[in-house]
């Protein structure tokens, strides 16, 4: 089955410093790729979507991911943490080898950020 | 405009009771999606809805579990004879499309405890 992966359920980072969270993909037909971020007890919340063109892509809040078809990534990062970034963040696939019209999402990581 | 409304947001059930979750999608949104977020695992798809139609139910589990979106009023997820296995975060996304590269716009969930 194609399937999502993001290594280490919880990231933990310093405050100013980088955050950087992987998320690899399985299938040989690139799909539409999506960072979420939830916070307690809410719903998700889109940070950023790859559909076609420009393969780095900026979101909300500092956030950016690269698209790299042949490293079948798409990873996140933001220069510098700030606390309020602490929730959890998923990395999410949809299209043809997906079933394209529904998520397929990855594990999650939760990003805890020491002050 | 109001996001996707879900209710209740807490539902507390006992073994073999029967659940029944709302979700209100963003005015002018006619695509419905159901994921349930059991702990430690990322989010599952459920199932695919339009007004009237469900479209992919290949996540549901075969026994227990109906979704519906009627012409007029919400779209419900339903869930007969609850076992504690059920208990869960259960989202509702919708969207103005039905295609793969289109966002899904989540609300904030209705947390299911089975006692």
């Amino acid at each position: 089955a194609q399937s999502v992966t993001q290594l280490g359920s919880h990231v933990s980072v310093s405050e100013g410093a980088l955050v950087l969270l992987r998320c690899n993909y399985s299938s040989s037909v690139p799909p539409y790729l999506f960072w979420y971020v939830q916070y307690p007890n809410q719903g998700l919340q889109l940070l950023l979507k790859y559909t076609t063109g420009a393969t780095l892509v900026k979101g909300i809040n500092g956030f950016e991911a690269e698209f790299k078809k042949s490293e079948t990534s798409f990873h996140l990062t933001k220069p510098s943490a700030h606390m309020s970034d602490a929730a959890e963040y998923f990395c999410a696939v949809s299209g043809t080898a997906y079933g394209n019209n529904r998520l397929a999402f990855g594990k999650g990581n939760q990003v805890v950020v020491i002050p | 405009n109001a996001g996707v409304m879900q209710n209740p947001r807490h539902l507390v059930r006992r073994r073999g009771q029967e659940a029944r979750l709302r979700c209100s999608p963003m005015k002018g949104h006619s695509h419905v999606y159901w994921y349930r977020q059991l702990p430690e695992e990322g989010l599952k798809f459920m199932v695919y809805l339009q007004k009237e139609n469900i479209i992919d139910e290949s996540g549901m589990p075969k026994e227990r579990f109906s979704a519906e979106f009627p012409k007029e009023g919400p779209s419900i997820l339903r869930i007969q004879q609850v076992v504690r296995g059920d208990s869960a975060a259960y989202f509702c996304a919708s969207s103005p499309l039905g295609t793969g590269e289109g966002e899904q716009y989540f609300g904030p969930g209705t947390r299911l405890t089975v006692t």
